[in-house]
């Protein structure tokens, strides 16, 4: 069984665009998030959710918005995509408050803007 | 804000040599976590380190955190192909701050 699981795996569109990303966990755990990954594999948090509450927000643009229908899941909507918008983006859950707090990769979205 | 150095950026290595990554913050740090990314793949967790000169080892792996908590590095001794891949350490924020942050990682590539 998959602990996180994204979807789709690869995503390639034109700019101008909307796009989602879904993510789901079966560990049960309360927080999850959102990182986007550039080409320097440089990691940078987007957003966090715990218990579907909106624990991090970075400075991330409005075209961005994350959405958590239940502790499951965290969804990432991109409106207008740009080219810089093309990266690999890896949602991930925690435990908080576990004896290690680790972080749990999903498989990570490669997306290409064109 | 707070920020960790992460040195080298990339290291080419001979299988069987050893490999040391560093992590290097101007400021304590409460914790430090190192993750493994293989090419292609996704960050998995390694270790975390909590305590004030704290060394942690899994099999081929030293793990090393400052007596001033203000560094740490991963040792991999007699590396293997399969040690290829991107070291990141992180650390996150004390108190409620949930915030992970990431060190820009390290490449190691090894020769067979």
């Amino acid at each position: 069984d998959t602990a996180v699981s994204q979807t789709p795996k690869y995503l390639v569109t034109q700019m101008g665009n909307d796009k989602s990303i879904k993510c789901e966990q079966n560990l049960g755990h309360d927080t999850m998030y959102w990182y986007k990954q550039d080409s320097k594999k440089f990691l940078k948090i987007m957003f966090s959710y715990n218990n579907k509450e909106l624990i991090i927000n970075e400075t991330v643009p409005n075209r961005f918005s994350p959405k958590s229908p239940d502790k499951a899941h965290l969804n990432l909507h991109i409106n207008s995509l740009e080219l810089g918008d093309s990266a690999v983006y890896f949602c991930a859950s925690s435990q908080l408050g576990g004896l290690y707090n680790e972080q749990f990769f999903g498989p990570g979205t490669r997306l290409t803007v064109l | 804000g707070q920020q960790v150095m992460q040195i080298p950026q990339y290291q080419h290595v001979q299988e069987g040599e050893d490999f040391t990554t560093y992590c290097n913050s101007s400021t304590t740090l409460s914790n430090i976590q190192w993750y493994k990314q293989r090419p292609g793949g996704h960050p998995v967790f390694l270790i975390q380190l909590v305590k004030s000169g704290e060394v942690k080892k899994q099999k081929r792996l030293t793990f090393q955190f400052g007596e001033a908590k203000k560094n740490s590095s991963l040792h991999i001794t007699a590396t293997q192909t399969t040690d290829v891949g991107t070291y990141f350490c992180a650390y996150r924020g004390g108190g409620s701050n949930y915030k992970l942050t990431f060190g820009k990682g390290t490449l190691l590539t090894v020769n067979p």
